[in-house]
């Protein structure tokens, strides 16, 4: 594998369900960030994890709840979500949060469909 | 608060017919801009970094430069396959995060 993986591609759940999403970069970088694509919105950032420790949330509800293991796992933990929910959640990773070379990669994404 | 504007919305091209797609930012001490490319249904693409004005970086037909204000993305003789939405994003020094525009959508037609 190279690159920032996510699994699932897609996801179909209802508002009671409970999933998760989970992101994997093998690029050896240091910060992985989630965020969140709605059509005809900009990328929205959620969370950015550095060194495994979060360092921005970017006021989401607390019905998503992220999780980083280690620098490279980074996962998203949904719960009670609503279908304005509904939308493309992308994983990113780059060398480090706030340094000279913050070029981010990006996953394929998730496709999150909340009935 | 930092602000992107991309323009226009929306692109469509003959094949072979150049053109620019503008990225208007502001930030208070800009770190980076960075432009990306997505295909339907995948991941933002990496393409460019540029740091400071009078910047410029070249990749195949593809050529990004930077002022002050502003970020163009120059297509030279563009294929069909270049077709895809272009983003743009800014990072303000000591910042996190990067703050993207809506985007241009471009297509080309053969």
């Amino acid at each position: 594998e190279t690159g920032v993986t996510q699994t699932p591609r897609h996801l179909v759940m209802g508002m009671t369900n409970k999933k998760s999403l989970k992101c994997e970069q093998h690029l050896g970088h240091n910060a992985m960030y989630w965020y969140k694509q709605s059509a005809k919105k900009p990328l929205e950032l959620m969370f950015v994890y550095s060194l495994e420790e979060r360092v921005e949330n970017n006021s989401v509800p607390s019905r998503f709840s992220p999780e980083c293991p280690n620098s490279s796992h980074l996962f998203l933990h949904l719960h009670t979500l609503q279908p304005e929910d509904s939308a493309l959640y992308l994983c990113a990773s780059s060398p480090e949060p706030s340094g000279t070379y913050n070029e981010q990669f990006f996953g394929p994404g998730t496709r999150l469909t909340v009935l | 608060e930092d602000q992107v504007t991309q323009s226009p919305e929306a692109l469509r091209l003959q094949e072979g017919e150049s053109s620019s797609l503008n990225c208007s930012y502001t930030v208070s001490g800009l770190r980076g801009l960075f432009w990306y490319r997505q295909d339907p249904g995948k991941g933002p693409e990496f393409l460019f970094t540029l740091y400071s004005a009078g910047e410029e970086k070249e990749k195949e037909r593809l050529k990004a430069t930077l002022t002050k204000k502003e970020s163009f993305l120059h297509i030279t003789a563009p294929k069909p396959e270049d077709s895809a939405t272009y983003l743009c994003a800014v990072q303000e020094k000591g910042a996190q995060k990067l703050v993207f525009g809506q985007g241009t959508r471009l297509t080309i037609n053969p």
